[in-house]
């Protein structure tokens, strides 16, 4: 599985957009592109997936570069309930070889202020 | 929200006891897993179950075992509890018949163990 560098944290403002980008210079072939959110004692929540170019959906979008070694995760107009750590996964999360096997790393800690 | 659903919440746990966790996976989802949390951290794979067997496995010692049943369901099971087995204890399903995106990991809520 690739391995994931994002920022340890970030502040901002309610409002306004957060961006937060996730280096994975060893993507394979197959992987996937997935970031999840967590809460504090809670199991993360799933926020989008993607493989190359750009996804949305409502509540977040994916920037994912030609060369994949990259994505960015945009949150528009962020909200005080948006403080939580996001976490960037990359993986062949397709098929039971690979299955449900994320390797999480530490993730980046957002805190939106008001 | 997810339609994985863990069980107990919370418990607290002496050292040397054993303890089950519980998992029941989303509907039509065939593969669990499960991840401890400790505080502070990202989860880390345990293992994971497809077809009533386990099919892969993180640094975990043979002491952290676990079951699938036909109905997908799962059972975490870890003997001779330590003090650092205290965390939070993650089950994810997922379905292999699905191709992205559909076969997006949905995690429990977790359940939290102390040992003292």
């Amino acid at each position: 599985l690739a391995k994931t560098t994002q920022p340890i944290s970030m502040d901002s403002y309610e409002g306004q957009e957060v961006n937060i980008t996730c280096s994975h210079n060893n993507i394979a072939t197959n992987d996937y592109i997935t970031w999840y959110q967590q809460f504090p004692s809670q199991g993360p929540r799933f926020i989008i997936q993607g493989y190359k170019t750009k996804v949305t959906n409502e509540v977040a979008s994916l920037f994912i570069p030609a060369d994949r070694k990259s994505s960015t995760l945009s949150l528009p107009r962020v909200s005080l309930s948006d403080t939580a750590v996001y976490y960037c996964l990359v993986g062949d999360i397709a098929g039971k070889a690979a299955g449900n096997k994320l390797t999480f790393g530490g993730g980046t800690r957002v805190l939106v202020k008001p | 929200e997810t339609g994985v659903t863990q069980s107990p919440t919370h418990l607290i746990k002496t050292r040397g006891q054993q303890v089950t966790l519980r998992c029941s996976s989303q509907s039509g989802h065939n593969t669990v897993s499960w991840y401890q949390q400790a505080l502070g951290q990202g989860p880390q794979f345990i293992f994971q179950y497809y077809r009533e067997e386990e099919n892969g496995r993180g640094n975990f010692p043979p002491r952290f075992s676990g079951l699938q049943f036909p109905n997908y369901s799962s059972e975490l099971n870890v003997n001779a509890l330590e003090l650092d087995d205290s965390a939070l204890y993650l089950c994810a399903s997922s379905s292999t018949t699905l191709v992205p995106p559909g076969n997006t990991i949905y995690f429990g809520e977790g359940s939290w163990l102390t040992v003292v």
